[in-house]
């Protein structure tokens, strides 16, 4: 069974540019989330889809990003303008939908690195 | 407050050696999952507990899961050079729904020494 996977692995842009990072699932898994590392601090939620919908999308830091899951398939993660601190790893994890929760083992993604200078 | 919360921040042993780490959490919690990082590297999914479960072992690591403490630990043997990374815990909170989402401590960097 093929893993999570992201890409790019690494991005390095100007502040004000555009950056489009994209993730596949593992196959089968309804829940997609994205997590971020900024440099020194704890892994932090981003936000959650089951399927296409969002389903908590608390942890989004403002409205420059947008993250989308057509078809509830791949998803991705648009961060426009980026700003310097928009820098750090991008997670991404999948899990299979459960309707107990009692085994939420998320799946990790190697990350993308984004650099914003 | 942080949800998940390790210590020692940092921990250097001697191949062989077992190494022990801990992690303290704040709310009520449905599942807790230790992961790996290598340098570099993504997250490496290594055990996942049960808020029922008090121990759980997977070939060389042993989680033990104390809620009235609210504290787990991840215990690794006879470690090896490969060992070498950074363990982070994570917990889903209780109450927040099924399959929410996970909150992590800083973790802990593990140095195995050859």
């Amino acid at each position: 069974e093929a893993g999570v996977t992201q890409f790019p692995s690494h991005s390095v842009i100007e502040k004000g540019q555009t950056v489009t990072l994209r993730c596949d699932p593992i196959s089968g898994h309804d829940n997609l989330y994205w997590y971020r590392r900024v440099m020194g601090k704890e892994i932090k939620f981003l936000l959650h889809f089951v399927k296409e919908s969002k389903q908590d999308e608390s942890g989004m830091p403002n409205n420059r990003f947008l993250a989308e899951r057509t078809g509830g398939t791949y998803s991705t993660l648009k961060v426009q303008p980026a700003e310097l601190e928009d820098s750090g790893v991008y997670f991404c994890a999948s899990s299979r939908w459960s309707w107990t929760g009692l085994y939420n083992e998320q799946f990790f993604g190697p990350g993308t690195r984004l650099t914003v200078l | 407050s942080q949800q998940g919360e390790e210590d020692p921040q940092a921990l250097s042993i001697q191949e062989g050696e077992n190494a022990t780490m801990n992690c303290s959490y704040k709310t009520s919690i449905n599942n807790l999952q230790w992961y790996r990082q290598n340098s570099g590297r993504g997250l490496v999914h290594l055990i996942l507990i049960r808020s029922n479960e008090r121990e759980k072992h997977s070939g060389r690591l042993r989680v033990t899961l104390d809620t009235s403490k609210k504290s787990s630990s991840l215990l690794i043997t006879a470690s090896r050079a490969a060992d070498t990374a950074s363990y982070f815990c994570a917990t889903d909170a209780l109450y927040t729904g099924a399959n929410s989402k996970l909150t992590f401590g800083k973790g802990i960097t593990l140095s195995v020494r050859p």
